[in-house]
């Protein structure tokens, strides 16, 4: 198996663009979680779904943040509009079906800076 | 209550030592420990975890020990490589909940 697999691996746009993060979990995997890595606020959950359902948006910090999964094998995060205060690197992490007490599989991460 | 603090930020460690990473929390609720291991450009990776009815639990050359009544568990590498470099969360979380991680300890092994 290939991973979990995020693209792009990095993105630079310009404030008040949309951005849309995409991510395809591992094959099998139940659940699905977005991440963000801040060198200030560390590793915060934004959001999780189980079998493509959204379980958990609490972490999302605003309403320009939105995320999909249409279907088992792929997922979005969509920021729109973009602030530099987004900038930071986005994890996508997938799970077989214990959710959380289960081990949770990283992509690579996609970095993004918002100028 | 759904903290995690971990210390130290960073360390330093000679080839061959024992570095030893703390973490402590507060929601006596949490049912679950794992530790992951990060390192640059790459996504975090889960090294080992404990659940509380154990207080020690070894995986090759990495130990979590795990005090139930301090509400603390910490990591420890024996023989550290230089290849331990990394950045090593701690983090918890109650049986069908979300994970909480710790701020995260920068490791360095020096030859």
């Amino acid at each position: 198996d290939a991973g979990v697999i995020q693209s792009p691996r990095h993105e630079v746009t310009e404030m008040g663009q949309e951005v849309t993060l995409r991510c395809k979990p591992i094959s099998g995997h139940d659940y699905l979680f977005w991440y963000r890595q801040t060198m200030m606020r560390g590793l915060e959950l934004l959001i999780y779904f189980n079998n493509n359902v959204p379980i958990d948006d609490s972490g999302m910090p605003e309403d320009r943040f939105s995320a999909k999964m249409p279907n088992a094998s792929f997922s979005t995060l969509k920021i729109q509009p973009s602030e530099p205060r987004d900038s930071a690197v986005y994890f996508c992490a997938s799970s077989l079906d214990r959710g959380f007490s289960d081990t949770q599989y990283f992509g690579p991460g996609t970095r993004l800076t918002v100028l | 209550q759904q903290q995690v603090k971990q210390s130290p930020q960073s360390l330093i460690v000679q080839k061959g030592g024992i570095p030893i990473i703390n973490c402590a929390y507060e929601n006596t609720a949490f049912d679950y420990f794992p530790w992951y291991q990060q390192f640059p450009g790459k996504g975090p990776a889960l090294l080992i975890a404990i659940r509380p009815d154990v207080s020690e639990k070894k995986e090759g050359r990495f130990t979590i020990s795990f005090n139930k009544s301090a509400k603390q568990f910490s990591l420890h590498i024996m023989d550290s490589q230089p290849g331990d470099s990394a950045t090593y969360f701690c983090a918890a979380s109650t049986r069908g909940e979300k994970l909480t991680f710790g701020t995260g300890t920068r490791l360095t092994i020096i030859p």
